[in-house]
């Protein structure tokens, strides 16, 4: 099984600061099996980002994926008051998916 | 509009069973691959299993295997998962979510969810 861990597991950070999030995988991730959630309290998680770096329909051009390998990357260029969330990044191999632990970003 | 409803979570006892529904709306059932993902009281997400359009795919994760049963009745646009021999750290809420296979098998979209509570 493929465990994804990302950093940090809080993120303090003001509106209009840039955030940059984290998920490592425990071995290699083909990218386009690597997805990224954004969860608010109460609700349903959303998907931002499949393919590691393709946005899915709706979302701002504000949030990007990157990375490749074990490392890939979720950056949110300019934090708006409703970007503060839960987020998670997802993969999908060998006949199962696995989601990493989350990062809650928080205004700091 | 996408709508994924899910039904049937409780309040049921250790080896005990329930069966939860999605009843799915907005779009053709049969052409999709669908999941179940449930996420623990303040904790993360775990998929929990996998059913492709057909019916001819199915996976589980290893916490479910030989417990929990996906199905599908695309005719009921309705998707489904019989657990059995429940267990307390089965206790979570559970979302149906539609998975786009040429997108790099994302779940593009969640219902609202519905809770499990196992507990005597």
């Amino acid at each position: 099984e493929i465990v994804l861990t990302q950093s940090p597991g809080t993120l303090s950070l003001s509106p209009g600061e840039r955030a940059t999030l984290s998920c490592r995988a425990s071995q290699s991730v083909d990218s386009y099996y690597l997805a990224w959630y954004q969860q608010k309290p109460g609700q349903a998680p959303r998907l931002l980002i499949y393919g590691a770096s393709s946005r899915a329909p709706g979302i701002p051009d504000r949030f990007s994926g990157s990375g490749s390998g074990t490392d890939f990357t979720l950056t949110i260029s300019r934090l708006e008051p409703e970007d503060f969330a839960v987020y998670y990044c997802q993969q999908y191999g060998r006949s199962m998916y696995t989601f990493g632990q989350g990062t809650k970003l928080e205004i700091k | 509009e996408v709508q994924l409803v899910e039904s049937g979570g409780d309040l049921v006892q250790p080896g005990g069973s329930l069966r939860l529904s999605c009843a799915a709306s907005g779009f053709t059932l049969n052409t999709y691959t669908m999941n179940w993902v449930r996420q623990t009281p303040g904790k993360g997400l775990e998929w929990v299993s996998h059913i492709s359009s057909s019916s001819r795919t199915i996976y589980y994760a290893d916490s479910v295997k030989g417990r929990f049963t996906i199905s599908r009745d695309n005719a009921k646009n309705s998707l489904y998962l019989q657990m059995n021999s429940l267990r307390a750290e089965d206790t979570a809420v559970y979302y149906c979510a539609r998975a786009r296979i040429l997108d790099g098998h994302t779940f593009d979209y969640w219902g609202q969810g519905t809770l499990v509570t196992v507990s005597s």
